[in-house]
């Protein structure tokens, strides 16, 4: 299994900061890594695929980068409805796996 | 609209048997792969299993192999779990995810069913 790691476990960010979140694969999974967002009581949502693409309806503050093994997550400017649970996800190799999670908190 | 709903969840005692159910609608289901992804409470998200959407390929976590099985009935527009021989650590939420066309991620989830195993 391809373990996934992200840095750091707790981000504090000021509403309308930068926030730059880390996602690491234990091998390369190319580009096949999704971001997902998740609030409290709420299923996950898709944020970003292929590294880099932005899903259906995202608004473009939400960027991803990286392939091989490093992945950014890079919010621009933070809103108050993004302080939630960010999780990588990569889908290169069975089993898939999931990163712990990164959350974004209120500074 | 797109929408995945999951039941079936329940408080069931180690060793017994449960299967969750998923019903989507609002779109071809019969022409997507489909996953079952859960979280223990205060967890990230751990994959369990996917079938394709012929349902000849299906593929598991290491965590739940030989236990828990993965079926799907596209003319009911239904996707299941069946859990067998379940252990306190089966205790989480359920979600059924469809899978992308191409990519294999999960594009849309539903809201998620509650297994708690305890005696």
């Amino acid at each position: 299994e391809i373990l996934m790691t992200q840095s750091p476990a707790t981000l504090s960010v000021s509403p309308g900061e930068r926030a730059t979140l880390s996602c690491r694969a234990g091998q390369s999974v190319s580009s096949n890594l999704a971001w997902y967002q998740q609030k409290p009581g709420q299923a996950p949502r898709l944020l970003i695929y292929s590294a880099s693409t932005r899903a259906a309806g995202i608004p473009a503050r939400f960027s991803g980068s990286g392939s091989g093994t490093e992945f950014t997550l890079t919010i621009s400017s933070l809103q108050s409805e993004d302080f939630a649970v960010y999780s990588c996800h990569q889908y290169s190799e069975w089993p898939f796996s999931f990163g712990p999670g990164t959350k974004v908190d209120i500074k | 609209q797109v929408q995945l709903v999951e039941s079936g969840g329940d408080v069931v005692q180690p060793g017994r048997s449960l299967r969750l159910s998923c019903l989507g609608s609002g779109f071809i289901f019969s022409n997507f792969a489909m996953h079952w992804v859960r979280q223990a409470p205060g967890k990230g998200l751990e994959w369990v299993a996917v079938i394709s959407f012929h349902e000849n390929d299906k593929y598991y976590a290491d965590s739940v192999k030989g236990r828990i099985t993965i079926s799907r009935d596209n003319s009911r527009n239904a996707l299941y779990l069946q859990m067998n021989t379940v252990r306190v650590e089966d205790t989480a939420v359920y979600y059924c995810a469809r899978s992308h066309l191409v990519y294999y991620h999960m594009d849309v989830w539903g809201q998620g069913t509650t297994v708690t195993v305890s005696s």
